[in-house]
């Protein structure tokens, strides 16, 4: 079948740390791979894509880069702020499905 | 544009007690979906809507019912409510089924006593 799984959270740093965090997704077609973003009591948005392997998806200073062969979609960040504080989840959607899978999400803080 | 809307924010039931989630969205969005959101589960899809008139089962369908009002709402309802339902239900839409972006309502956090 097809899953996400995130590193386990919560994940605290300091401001102007760098950021990762892992996914890695088991996905029986050609999945497009997707970071979704929730800040406290709110909605979900999504902050990048990337739709073939090698591509790079870049929103807001994040980064994740799509690698078939390690089966990941890691997301980084050279500097982390307060505001960056959030949930973050990683997510896929295979080519022909009509729902997108989520894995369970990284609570991140980020201290002054 | 108000984007996607749920009501209500919060709400408390007791074992039994039904109720109904209302979720609207003012996009044009073709698609609409309702999810749960447990800690440490991520979202699960519990219904979608892929179109205008149709309805489909999720990942945990069970204990839940939707009904797809027209192209603009989509409601979920409880008949029977459980404390295992205890959760945070997020109502999304998207363009259409197999676009990525999926826009988020702001939630109900629902607890059953």
């Amino acid at each position: 079948g097809n899953s996400v799984t995130q590193m386990e959270g919560p994940v605290t740093l300091s401001e102007e740390a760098f950021l990762t965090i892992n996914c890695t997704y088991t996905a029986t077609g050609y999945p497009s791979l997707f970071w979704y973003v929730q800040y406290p009591g709110e909605g979900l948005q999504l902050l990048l894509k990337a739709t073939k392997a090698d591509d790079k998806g870049s929103n807001k200073g994040f980064e994740a880069t799509y690698r078939k062969e390690t089966t990941s979609f890691h997301l980084e960040k050279g500097s982390v702020q307060v505001s960056d504080s959030a949930v973050y989840f990683c997510a896929l959607l295979i080519q022909g499905a009509q729902k997108l899978v989520f894995g369970q999400g990284t609570r991140l803080t980020i201290n002054p | 544009n108000a984007g996607v809307t749920q009501t209500p924010k919060f709400q408390v039931l007791k074992t039994g007690q039904s109720m109904t989630l209302q979720c609207a969205q003012d996009m044009n969005h073709n698609s609409m979906y309702w999810y749960r959101q447990d800690p440490g589960m991520g979202l699960r899809l519990i219904y979608y809507s892929a179109s205008e008139g149709t309805t489909d089962k999720g990942e945990v369908p069970n204990g839940y019912n939707v009904s797809r009002l027209n192209k603009r709402e989509f409601s979920l309802r409880l008949e029977s409510a459980a404390p295992s339902q205890t959760s945070v239900y997020f109502c999304a839409s998207s363009v259409g089924t197999l676009s990525y972006e999926q826009y988020f309502g702001p939630g109900t956090r629902l607890t059953v006593t």
